[in-house]
């Protein structure tokens, strides 16, 4: 069953602002992880969370958690036309599957 | 040095045909899975190995079936594959329960 849910699911803007992508997931958690994926490629890990951490940074990447509403965003900051990719959230449920949202297309314009 | 190497990257071929997908990893990982992708990027788990032992096999028709030699690698066999089959197939790996996962390249299967 789906987990993680992605939104928007689809996302254009210009070089150099921001970018803010949300997850809402199910059930409790472990932790959460962000992913990426350039077309024809595999998923890239970006980030993990844990469901202790309320915010975490990694360069110009900022995840927060929020437990009590189930959700985390991811924002990327002063974005670059190498953003340009698919971004999955993705959580371990009680199985010890990792289940992934739907994902969200970010499409950086130059 | 790719961490997750599937073989082959595309592979087209007609109903009813049976084929294999290979998948190995270097990064000295207990479990590797397979998960399925499909046209609008949905990723569902198939089947997960720790250590050469099966622990996750998620409903998926029993044509397909995963191998593992070793816990290096992870192959898939799928028999009389179906239109319905068409996607692509990804092998990952993880260190530890709940760790992140590391994602070969993708295999495009097409069948015809």
């Amino acid at each position: 069953s789906q987990q993680g849910e992605e939104d928007p699911q689809a996302l254009s803007i210009q070089e150099g602002e921001n970018a803010t992508m949300n997850c809402s997931y199910k059930t409790s958690i472990n932790n959460l992880q962000w992913y990426r994926q350039n077309s024809g490629r595999g998923l890239v890990h970006l980030i993990l969370i844990r469901s202790n951490e309320r915010e975490k940074h990694s360069g110009r990447l900022r995840v927060t958690l929020d437990t009590s509403k189930k959700s985390s965003s991811l924002l990327i900051t002063a974005s670059r036309a190498a953003d340009t990719a698919s971004y999955f959230c993705a959580t371990p449920n009680g199985d010890d599957k990792i289940i992934f949202g739907k994902g969200t297309r970010l499409h950086i314009l130059p | 040095d790719t961490a997750v190497s599937q073989t082959p990257k595309y592979l087209v071929t007609q109903m009813g045909n049976d084929k294999s997908i290979k998948c190995e990893q270097n990064l000295g990982h207990d479990t590797m899975y397979w998960y399925k992708q499909d046209s609008k990027k949905f990723l569902k788990i198939m089947f997960s190995y720790n250590n050469k032992e099966l622990i996750i096999n998620e409903t998926v028709p029993n044509r397909f079936s995963p191998k593992s030699p070793d816990k290096a690698h992870l192959n898939l066999h799928i028999n009389s594959l179906e239109l319905g089959d068409s996607a692509v197939y990804f092998c990952a790996s993880s260190q530890a329960r709940f760790s992140p996962l590391h994602f070969g390249n993708g295999t495009r299967l097409t069948v015809t």
